[in-house]
């Protein structure tokens, strides 16, 4: 059983577009992360929700809108789609935002802006 | 400002060797630190975590220290194979309000083993 999965995992669309990644983690966590990994694989934390509430946002554009449905699900919605925006997007969970317990990551979504 | 730095960046042993691998990390006030592996194209997959309290923990042929006050952690790898083969990355999720919960990643080090 897939711990957290995102889809797609490719997305190659043309700049200016609007697209969605979706993920689902089936932990029973309360916290959900997005991680950026770019072009020369530094990983940088952009979102953090608890109990479907932002917690953390780093200087992340407005482009960038996260979701949360519920607490099993963080979907990552972008618009106006830029070239800078090539990387690959991870999603992470973790049983609580406290800082002491394990994240566990998704596959990625490897996104290439055309 | 609030880094990890991992060294050394590329790493290529024979099988068999042991190997160490450092990160260090320019706050000492930290929540906890975190080893994680990454194979080419997959996602990261955690191996140790090392809450602030602790010095080490252990998992099979690693062992990965923390030493707070000199702001350093090692992971030690025993009898390396050619599966150990991946990225390295280390991740700490350093105290205070603003960075509570999240972590903050090294650039990896990334680990071949030649049979």
């Amino acid at each position: 059983d897939t711990a957290v999965s995102q889809t797609p995992k490719y997305l190659v669309t043309q700049m200016g577009n609007d697209k969605s990644i979706k993920c689902e983690q089936n932990l029973g966590h309360d916290t959900m992360y997005w991680y950026k990994q770019d072009s020369k694989k530094f990983l940088k934390i952009m979102f953090s929700y608890n109990n479907k509430e932002l917690i953390i946002n780093e200087t992340v554009p407005n482009r960038f809108s996260p979701k949360s449905p519920d607490k099993a699900h963080l979907n990552l919605h972008i618009n106006s789609l830029e070239l800078g925006d090539s990387a690959v997007y991870f999603c992470a969970s973790s049983q609580d935002w406290g800082g002491t317990d394990t994240q566990y990551f998704g596959p990625g979504t490897r996104l290439t802006v055309l | 400002k609030q880094e990890v730095t991992q060294i050394p960046a590329a790493l290529s042993v024979p099988e068999g060797e042991n190997l160490v691998l450092n990160c260090s990390f320019t706050d000492s006030a930290i929540y906890n630190l975190q080893w994680f592996r990454q194979d080419p194209g997959k996602g990261l997959t955690s191996l140790l975590l090392i809450q602030s309290s602790q010095r080490e923990q252990t998992s099979g042929r690693l062992n990965a220290s923390l030493d707070k006050s000199s702001g350093r952690s090692t992971l030690y790898i025993a009898a390396s194979q050619p599966g150990d083969s991946a990225t390295y990355l280390c991740a700490v999720c350093f105290g205070g309000g603003t960075s509570y919960g999240k972590l903050t990643f090294g650039q990896g080090t990334i680990l071949t083993v030649h049979p």
